[in-house]
């Protein structure tokens, strides 16, 4: 199992592109999240997903869209990049609500 | 390769209990360590710990990093139900890295 797999690693993007970061898992897991970080501060979340179809807004999610088409599969959106999104982004999945988080490896994105 | 290792796995207490979870680390270019709280959706930030020998509390929460000996300690005092969660602790090196996460220790506190 590659478990749960992010791409890109590192980004930059200027200010108004576009961009979708990419997060795959290969455990059957019902549930998927997208976190980011930024320096000096705890993870927050940005969306989240209970199942294929199914998706719900975090704690940050202005700026951001997300899909989920597929159990696998749960893609973050960025339409138009500001520099307040300059962060390190975490995906991440769990079969149950409770169970223990699974994380990718994280994508860095520097918007300028 | 930079790892981290929670101690112990699971943990069954009964309120009042005090409890301590352990973490260690191996990093290159160590800049701090982490530790969160997971309840039912999503982990919540606790504490974020840079400098050896100085304890971060919170309520009935604190912690403290041995940067020598490469490991932290998160206490938790007169435990309570709400208290059950599974605690991950994560360290963030230097440089264009992710954080490393533990795999988290499950601490159930029962009545």
């Amino acid at each position: 199992n590659a478990g749960v797999t992010q791409t890109p690693k590192f980004r930059i993007l200027k200010i108004g592109q576009s961009m979708t970061l990419q997060c795959t898992q290969d455990m059957n897991h019902n549930y998927m999240y997208w976190y980011r970080q930024d320096p000096g501060m705890g993870l927050k979340l940005i969306y989240y997903s209970v199942g294929a179809g199914i998706t719900d807004k975090g704690e940050v999610p202005n700026g951001y869209n997300v899909s989920r088409s597929t159990t696998e599969d749960f893609p973050l959106r960025l339409e138009l990049a500001a520099p307040s999104q300059t962060s390190v982004y975490f995906c991440a999945s769990s079969y149950f609500v409770d169970s223990p988080l699974h994380f990718g490896n994280g994508t860095r994105l520097t918007v300028t | 390769e930079d790892k981290v290792v929670q101690s112990p796995l699971s943990l069954v207490v009964h309120e009042g209990d005090t409890v301590t979870l352990n973490c260690s680390y191996e990093v290159t270019n160590f800049r701090s360590l982490l530790w969160y709280k997971q309840e039912k959706k999503a982990p919540t930030f606790l504490f974020m710990l840079t400098s050896s020998g100085i304890e971060k509390k919170s309520g009935r929460l604190s912690s403290i990093l041995d940067k020598k000996e490469l490991f932290s300690i998160l206490n938790i005092t007169a435990t309570q139900t709400g208290d059950s969660a599974i605690y991950l602790c994560a360290v963030e090196a230097s440089g264009n890295t992710p954080l490393v996460f533990g795999k988290g220790t499950r601490l159930s506190v029962i009545a």
